[in-house]
């Protein structure tokens, strides 16, 4: 059975960092392109980033572009997801999806809320 | 980026009831359409790829069509548990992109 779990998420102070990890079971990991979406409260879903299998290609939104960086750990079946210079308007929740062109799988997912 | 307009934005029906739901790319996205699914307090899943193509374990009731840039979700008779909100996504090009959902609500 195909598990994605997300950890890290939290109350932030803007400007602050904060890193998302998301580990990964019941498939192999390393085949598979993986990307995180977000979503803020009562809105809709917005995607982030995405990073290929190997994780030498990467891909942002503009909004997050310059203060996130999608990483991952083939080793560990980890995804991560560095937030850099956090905004309110990055407050949301954030998914952890397996990116097979659609997102056929996705974690349960892990709240961010950037406020002082 | 490429937009994607769904309407209507909220749709009122009965259990029973066949709808028909609209996705509207701002240029042409060949088949490169998927169809979500999100309960309330759920994480998304997906019911349809690449425009029509079924997806393991999706009722047989959903169905999807649609090239270029209309697109349409089918439900056929709709079950209580189908109210919920559905979105469009396009992976033509970079930035993946959403359309803003349509809530399905029981009438």
């Amino acid at each position: 059975e195909v598990q994605l779990v997300e950890s890290g998420g939290g109350l932030v102070q803007p400007g602050r960092s904060m890193k998302l990890s998301c580990a990964a079971s019941g498939f192999t990991f390393s085949s598979f392109p993986m990307a995180w979406v977000r979503q803020a409260p009562t809105k809709g879903l917005e995607w982030v980033a995405t990073i290929s299998t190997s994780g030498g290609s990467t891909y942002y939104r503009d909004s997050v572009k310059g203060r996130f960086t999608i990483s991952r750990d083939n080793a560990k079946s980890t995804l991560y997801l560095q937030m850099n210079s956090l905004r309110s308007e990055d407050t949301a929740t954030y998914y952890c999806t397996r990116d097979t062109t659609s997102f056929d799988y996705w974690g349960q997912g892990v709240m961010v809320t950037v406020s002082s | 980026d490429i937009m994607l307009t769904q309407s209507p934005a909220t749709l009122s029906v009965t259990p029973g009831e066949s709808i028909s739901l609209s996705c509207r790319a701002s240029q042409s996205i060949s088949t490169n359409l998927h169809w979500y699914q999100q309960k309330p307090n759920e994480s998304p899943r997906v019911l349809i790829k690449y425009a029509s193509q079924t997806i393991s374990g999706i009722p047989s009731r959903f169905s999807g069509s649609g090239s270029g840039t209309d697109f349409t979700l089918n439900i056929n008779r709709v079950e209580p548990e189908d109210f919920s909100v559905y979105y469009c996504q396009q992976s033509n090009s970079w930035p993946l992109t959403f359309g803003s959902g349509t809530k399905l609500e029981i009438k």
